[in-house]
């Protein structure tokens, strides 16, 4: 089994559409989790960190669920700037390789007029 | 931007042959970790340097190997390159250890081409 896996997608939506992502994860004693985005040929940039309580920034909203070992990234009214690699991550810092962040295979959305 | 840059841009290699790829951290930043990207996959974590020590790696052979400079610069060399090593080579640094909310800023990558 996979450390992170994420829906296989692609996903491809209108404009101003509601998409949403999952991702989970084996290791329960995953400390840290993050949503990176990822433009084609390009590095990746972290969209958010993702909490326990969940967070929002702006159109996006992360969830966690410990217990069931599953992270969610929620985009509300798509804009074609959205179109991305998303990528779910886990920092996975027992012992001592702290930093070291497993990423998922990650999710193509392709936002379209 | 994240102030992390790294060299080559690109690269061309013949199978067997060697690479070294270089990276130059925000100033400051003590964490300096690799990553290899396959083509339709995420990155995967090669190994980490703090304060020019590896302090961490992943699943590669022993023909990956690191350096960590004072200067917060470092290299990732490849001995004996196979086909399957071409990827797009990531370097991500961060200030410190601390945290595991610790936020790592990545480089613009090295694509690597192994024929």
């Amino acid at each position: 089994r996979k450390e992170v896996e994420q829906d296989p997608g692609p996903f491809n939506v209108p404009e101003g559409a509601t998409v949403a992502f999952n991702c989970t994860y084996s290791n329960s004693a995953s400390q840290s989790f993050f949503w990176y985005r990822q433009d084609c040929r390009k590095e990746p940039k972290l969209l958010m960190s993702v909490y326990s309580s969940g967070n929002e920034d702006g159109r996006f909203t992360a969830q966690l669920n410990r217990a069931s070992q599953y992270i969610s990234l929620l985009i509300r009214d798509s804009k074609l700037s959205d179109s991305a690699t998303y990528l779910c991550v886990v920092n996975n810092a027992g012992g001592t390789s702290y930093g070291k962040l497993t990423f998922g295979q990650g999710t193509i959305l392709t936002v379209h007029p | 931007e994240t102030g992390v840059t790294q060299s080559p841009t690109h690269l061309i290699k013949t199978r067997g042959q060697q690479v070294t790829l270089r990276c130059s951290s925000q100033s400051g930043h003590n964490t300096v970790s690799w990553y290899q990207q396959a083509l339709g996959q995420g990155p995967q974590f090669i190994f980490q340097y703090y304060r020019e020590e590896e302090n961490g790696r992943g699943n590669f052979p022993p023909r990956f190997s690191g350096l960590q400079f004072p200067n917060y610069s470092s290299e990732l060399n490849v001995n004996a390159l196979e086909l399957d090593d071409s990827a797009l080579y990531l370097c991500a640094s961060s200030p410190d250890l601390a945290g595991f909310q610790e936020t790592q800023y990545f480089g613009p990558g090295t694509r690597l081409l192994v024929l």
